[in-house]
C-alpha cells in the first residue's frame, strides 16, 4: 500500500520556464513534508519541506504548497534551470515518529 | 563538516550469503536511519536508531537487522541474502530535529 504517490515518473521543461512536481498521500495524520532532490550515484540530498500547519513555503527558486484537503503537495520550481535535471522524492512524516515515506520520485529533465 | 559517509559502495553477493554494511553519520548526529531504494519502488523505510536504539521499524523481514554504536555509527546486516535484496541502501543522518535528513551516498549491494 504505497501511502505518498507520484504518479508522474517522468517530467520535461524548457529552460526558464515553471516545473511542477505533484505528490499525494493518504495519510491525514501526516505532519511534515519534505522534498529531495538525487543525482544518479549520490544520495538524496534536502530541498525544502513544510509543516501540516503551513500551506505554503518558499526558498529561492523552490516553493512548496500544501493542500490538507486534497492530501496533495506540490513543488515548484521557478526558473527551471538545467541543472535541475534530476530526481525528485516527496516524503512524508508519520507524526510522533522519525519514520518517513517516501514517494516513488518523479525524473525531472530541463532542457536547454 | 563531512558528511555521512557509507561503506563499501559497491559489494556483490551471492545468494545465501549474509552483508554487513556501514554507515558514519554527520559528527553530532545522534539518529540514523535505513533505506532501500529499488527501481520502482522509491526509498523504503528500514529502521531509524536513535542512541543505540531502535526506535522506528519499517515492514522487511527479520533477515533485516542493525544496530548503532555509541558513537552512532551504525550497521545493517542483510543474512540469507535473496536476489531481490539486490539494491542501493541508503543511510541518512539527523540531529536532535528529525525534520531534514542528510544521506550518505548509499551502498550498492548486487546479490547474484
Amino acid at each position: 500500500d504505497q501511502q505518498v504517490k507520484q504518479n508522474s515518473p517522468s517530467l520535461s521543461v524548457q529552460e526558464g520556464r515553471i516545473s511542477i512536481l505533484n505528490c499525494d498521500y493518504t495519510n491525514s495524520m501526516f505532519d511534515y513534508f519534505l522534498w529531495y532532490k538525487k543525482y544518479p550515484a549520490e544520495g538524496p540530498t534536502f530541498l525544502i519541506s513544510i509543516s501540516s500547519i503551513k500551506d505554503k513555503n518558499e526558498d529561492g527558486r523552490f516553493t512548496v504548497f500544501l493542500n490538507k484537503s486534497a492530501k496533495h503537495l506540490s513543488l515548484h520550481i521557478v526558473p527551471s534551470q538545467p541543472g535541475d535535471s534530476a530526481v525528485y522524492f516527496c516524503a512524508a512524516r508519520a507524526p510522533g515518529t522519525y519514520k518517513y515515506i517516501f514517494g516513488t520520485g518523479t525524473r525531472l529533465k530541463v532542457l536547454a | 563538516k563531512a558528511g555521512v559517509t557509507q561503506t563499501p559502495r559497491y559489494l556483490i553477493k551471492t545468494r545465501g550469503q549474509q552483508v554487513t554494511l556501514s554507515c558514519s553519520p554527520i559528527s553530532g548526529h545522534r539518529s540514523v536511519s535505513w533505506y532501500q531504494q529499488t527501481p520502482g519502488q522509491g526509498l523504503q523505510f528500514l529502521f531509524e536508531y536513535f542512541s543505540e536504539t531502535q526506535r522506528n521499524k519499517g515492514n522487511f523481514p527479520g533477515r533485516f537487522s542493525g544496530r548503532q554504536f555509541s558513537n552512532s555509527r551504525s550497521e545493517m546486516n542483510v543474512s540469507t541474502l535473496e536476489l531481490g535484496d539486490s539494491a542501493l541502501y541508503l543511510c541518512a543522518s539527523s540531529s536532535t530535529s528529525p525534520e531534514t535528513q542528510y544521506f550518505g551516498p548509499g551502498t550498492r549491494l548486487l546479490v547474484l
